[in-house]
């Protein structure tokens, strides 16, 4: 149940571009973007609800298609300080017919100057 | 900055130990999480509560229990602690549903069992 997140690892050299994607076998109730630093707690970036809505925080945006099951995260001219590993966190209705937050195996991204 | 809070941050135990992790959060939001997470893998869901006297199992088969007996706190309980067990442990907690939905995580309790 949890998302597909691809690629798994991406090398970037300050001010290129990267794209990261997810896509779950169910059915999607929002979609969160969250990024970890080596041995912090993972930190919100954003979150899609269902409408096919795209979002943006400075020049990290995201996109949300609930028919396709997939999103996709947009980090432009990127910086040094997002290295870091990037969980697609998915809401999905769980097997107890309860909701509940799932998260995909992580991009680890490294920037470099 | 988030209000919710692990404890212990290190723990070292012996085989076969009994231990409960801790976690308290003050916003007063319904819904918490529990997740396990090697070192630079995934976050596995294992526990999830909506609500005091609401707990459920997630994924990951885990030999852990939880309890709500709180709105604000969530410990899980490892009955007979193994090395199988060692692991990082991060607690979440969130509103119920719609746009602020936003998981906010506690720091962690990084567990090892020897």
């Amino acid at each position: 149940q949890q998302p597909v997140q691809s690629p798994q690892a991406v090398i970037l050299r300050e001010g290129e571009d990267a794209v990261i994607n997810c896509s779950s076998s169910k059915a999607l109730y929002s979609v969160h973007w969250y990024r970890q630093k080596h041995g912090e707690a993972p930190v919100f970036l954003m979150i899609l609800l269902k409408g096919g809505e795209q979002k943006g925080h400075d020049k990290i945006s995201a996109s949300f298609n609930e028919k396709k099951q997939q999103s996709s995260l947009y980090l432009t001219a990127s910086q040094l300080s997002y290295s870091g590993t990037y969980f697609c966190g998915t809401e999905i209705l769980m097997d107890t017919g309860r909701r509940a937050l799932t998260f995909g195996s992580g991009t680890r991204l490294q920037v470099q100057p | 900055e988030a209000d919710i809070y692990q404890t212990p941050r290190y723990l070292v135990i012996g085989t076969g130990k009994k231990i409960t992790l801790e976690c308290s959060q003050t916003m007063g939001h319904d819904k918490m999480y529990w997740y396990q997470q090697d070192p630079g893998m995934e976050l596995h869901l294992i526990h999830y509560s909506y609500g005091v006297n609401s707990t459920e199992k997630g994924d990951l088969s885990s030999e852990s229990t939880v309890s709500r007996i709180r709105t604000e706190h969530f410990p899980l309980t490892l009955e007979s602690a193994r090395p199988s067990h060692t692991s990082q442990y991060l607690c979440a907690s969130s509103e119920y549903f719609g746009a602020n939905t936003e998981a906010f995580f506690g720091q962690g309790t990084r567990l090892t069992v020897v």
